[in-house]
């Protein structure tokens, strides 16, 4: 799977829209990009994928860029309960389980009121 | 609705001693996964089970094994444990392969004395 990049952290004010962004300028044509979240000593959570389209769910938007390399995970309204680790990962898209999601070290975002 | 469940919360194990983590979905899904998170890093995939009978060695398989018992039940056993495997266990499971993500469990926070 191709490696991304993400900063290491990131604050944002409660109430404003937290743009995260996701370099993976080695993706393959056959790799999705997917969002987790990890809030502080809990499991992570799944938020959002996509292949090449941007995409939007009722937790977030993804909008990925035209040529695949760069992605942004936008929460609209941000809140205190937002704050936690952002994972962003590539991954090889199908129905097998050995298409491994690898977590690198992710976006510590802190959200401040 | 409980999602995965994993059991014990916490444990503290002498060296040499052997324990088995135990982790149970109710959601039908036919893949799990057993990862290891050590502080301050992102998870690590240990072993994984693609469906019911099968099981394979994740990134960092080393004195673990594991079993699946069922299509809900999947155990983590340390036969002989080391001061290296402090660390937070998660399992989590999926449907159709991993595709449209993980549901992960709360942890079990193991260490090693």
């Amino acid at each position: 799977d191709a490696k991304t990049t993400q900063p290491t952290s990131m604050d944002c004010a409660e109430g404003r829209a937290a743009n995260l962004p996701c370099n993976h300028s080695t993706i393959s044509g056959n790799e999705y990009v997917y969002w987790y979240r990890q809030i502080h000593s809990q499991g992570p959570q799944y938020i959002i994928h996509g292949l090449k389209n941007n995409e939007t769910n009722e937790m977030a938007s993804l909008i990925i860029t035209e040529d695949r390399k760069s992605s942004t995970l936008i929460l609209p309204h941000a809140t205190l309960r937002d704050t936690a680790v952002y994972y962003c990962i590539v991954r090889v898209g199908g129905n097998n389980a050995g298409n491994m999601l690898t977590f690198g070290g992710g976006t510590r975002l802190m959200v401040k009121p | 609705n409980a999602g995965v469940t994993q059991t014990p919360k916490f444990q503290v194990l002498k060296t040499g001693q052997s324990m088995t983590l135990q982790c149970a979905q109710d959601m039908n899904h036919n893949s799990m996964y057993w990862y290891r998170q050590d502080p301050g890093m992102g998870l690590r995939l240990i072993y994984y089970s693609a469906s019911e009978g099968t099981t394979d060695k994740g990134e960092v398989p080393n004195g673990y094994n594991v079993s699946r018992l069922n299509k809900r039940e999947f155990s983590l056993r340390l036969e002989s444990a080391a001061p290296s495997q402090t660390s937070v266990y998660f399992c989590a499971s999926s449907a159709s392969g991993g595709n449209y993500g993980y549901t992960f469990g709360s942890g079990t926070r193991l260490t090693v004395v």
